[in-house]
């Protein structure tokens, strides 16, 4: 079946500009997670939704970041006044339900460039 | 406080060699574990899991894990690498009893085969 969508794929940016990312998750993944990734380091945590329940913003670094989810299905993250610190790739994935060993499968994330 | 480390940035092999990438863990009671793969300019996929059972798990791609109660540990393994290996490699856990549907994420361990 279908992976995880992610668009853009690469976004480019100028500064104090608001960008929008969306994620388009696993059919019937009640679970979906966002992740950002500097380039080649480790995953840092942003937030997660799951079902209709209120979303963990506990990663999020600042209040220019904010997400939502739609009918419980497709995610878009936005980042308002874009600064040059937020240039990374930023992934979403999706787990068939939050915690437990449920695994998570990751879309191909979206490179952000702020210029 | 949970955490998982994954103590060498690098592991460099040789093709055909056999191949450990090290993970260590700290979490509240039994742990889920999970090994990611992220090939160059992809997003992760999810290789293989241990929840509970058989010490030795099986994954894609060929790769194993062990899991080792005693050690904390979770190592990655192949018993002959490829080439085709070569990528970033992230251990995550999650606590049985964790109420915080997080995953806690090592930092990554870079392999590389040589041909």
């Amino acid at each position: 079946g279908a992976g995880v969508s992610q668009s853009p794929s690469n976004k480019v940016t100028e500064k104090g500009k608001d960008v929008e990312l969306r994620c388009d998750p696993i059919s019937g993944h009640t679970a979906l997670y966002w992740y950002r990734q500097s380039l080649g380091q480790g995953l840092e945590f942003l937030i997660y939704f799951q079902g209709n329940s209120a979303p963990d913003k506990s990663g999020l670094p600042s209040d220019r970041f904010s997400a939502e989810r739609t009918g419980g299905s497709v995610s878009t993250l936005t980042i308002q006044r874009t600064q040059q610190e937020d240039s990374a790739v930023y992934l979403c994935a999706s787990s068939l339900v939050a915690g437990g060993a449920s695994e998570q499968y990751f879309g191909p994330g979206t490179r952000l460039t702020v210029t | 406080a949970q955490s998982v480390a994954q103590p060498e940035d690098q592991v460099k092999v040789a093709e055909g060699n056999p191949l450990t990438v090290k993970c260590t863990y700290s979490v509240s009671g039994n742990p889920y574990l999970f090994w990611y793969v992220q090939y160059p300019n992809r997003g992760l996929q999810f290789l293989l899991k241990y929840i509970t059972g058989d010490n030795l798990v099986k994954g894609s791609y060929g790769f194993e894990a062990e899991f080792n109660k005693s050690q904390t540990s979770f190592h990655l393994k192949k018993p002959s690498a490829l080439v085709s290996d070569s990528a970033l490699y992230f251990c995550a856990v999650r606590g049985f009893l964790d109420s915080n549907y997080q995953l806690i994420w090592g930092a990554g361990t870079k392999l590389i085969i040589k041909p």
